[in-house]
């Protein structure tokens, strides 16, 4: 079993739909809890990070945190064409020096 | 402010040849993270290096390998290359070990035949 699972998709949504992007997680010590953004032919983008549970906003994207069930969440409000890209959720221990990634989902927003 | 550079970003090498890959950060940052990735696996932490050391490594064979230099620039070197070393290589850039928050460059995209 993979320390981070992330639904592949293709999660494919019309423009101005809210989109909800899921990971889970199997290792307790993980503390800080990021979502890359990476387009075709591009190195991944560090859109949010966020360090304890709850929620935390920034512009159309929204990051949760529920760290007893081992969940985090990406939702994105008012989802454009240009969101169209593979989103990937990681995570980090503290006082280590890797990430763990997801494999990502690959999102669709069409017009 | 200049992002990441990677070169080449293509490469085609034979079974068995090996291959260098070189990575420049960003101006000021001094730790560079190199990551694999396949559509099976995703990313893949390969190592980390912070001022000219290797701080943490992943779990690939020895023939993976990586430095870094006195100017924050590293290379990876991957010897008696396999098919299933087809990737795409990602540099990360961070200001200093152990950062989340990493920069990363568009990848060197290696296809073993």
């Amino acid at each position: 079993q993979k320390e981070v699972e992330q639904d592949p998709g293709p999660l494919s949504v019309p423009e101005g739909a809210i989109v909800s992007l899921n990971c889970t997680y199997s290792n307790s010590a993980f503390q800080y809890f990021m979502w890359y953004r990476q387009y075709s032919r591009k190195g991944p983008e560090l859109l949010m990070y966020t360090y304890s549970s709850g929620n935390k906003e920034d512009g159309r994207f929204t990051a949760q945190v529920d760290k007893s069930s081992k969940y985090i969440s990406l939702f994105i409000r008012d989802s454009q064409p240009s969101d169209s890209a593979t989103y990937l959720c990681a995570m980090k221990v503290i006082g280590t020096d890797k990430l763990i990634f997801g494999t990502g989902t690959r999102l669709q927003v069409f017009p | 402010k200049a992002g990441v550079t990677q070169t080449p970003r293509y490469l085609i090498k034979t079974r068995g040849q090996q291959v260098t890959l070189s990575c420049s950060p960003i101006s000021g940052h001094r730790s560079v993270s190199w990551y694999q990735q396949t559509p099976g696996q995703g990313l893949q932490f390969l190592f980390e290096y912070f001022s000219e050391t290797q701080r943490n490594k992943g779990n690939f064979p020895g023939r993976f390998s990586g430095r870094q230099f006195s100017n924050s620039r590293s290379e990876m070197n991957v010897s008696t290359l396999e098919l299933g070393d087809s990737a795409l290589y990602l540099c990360a850039s961070m200001r200093s070990a152990g950062s989340y928050e990493q920069y990363f460059g568009p990848g060197t995209r290696l296809t073993v035949t």
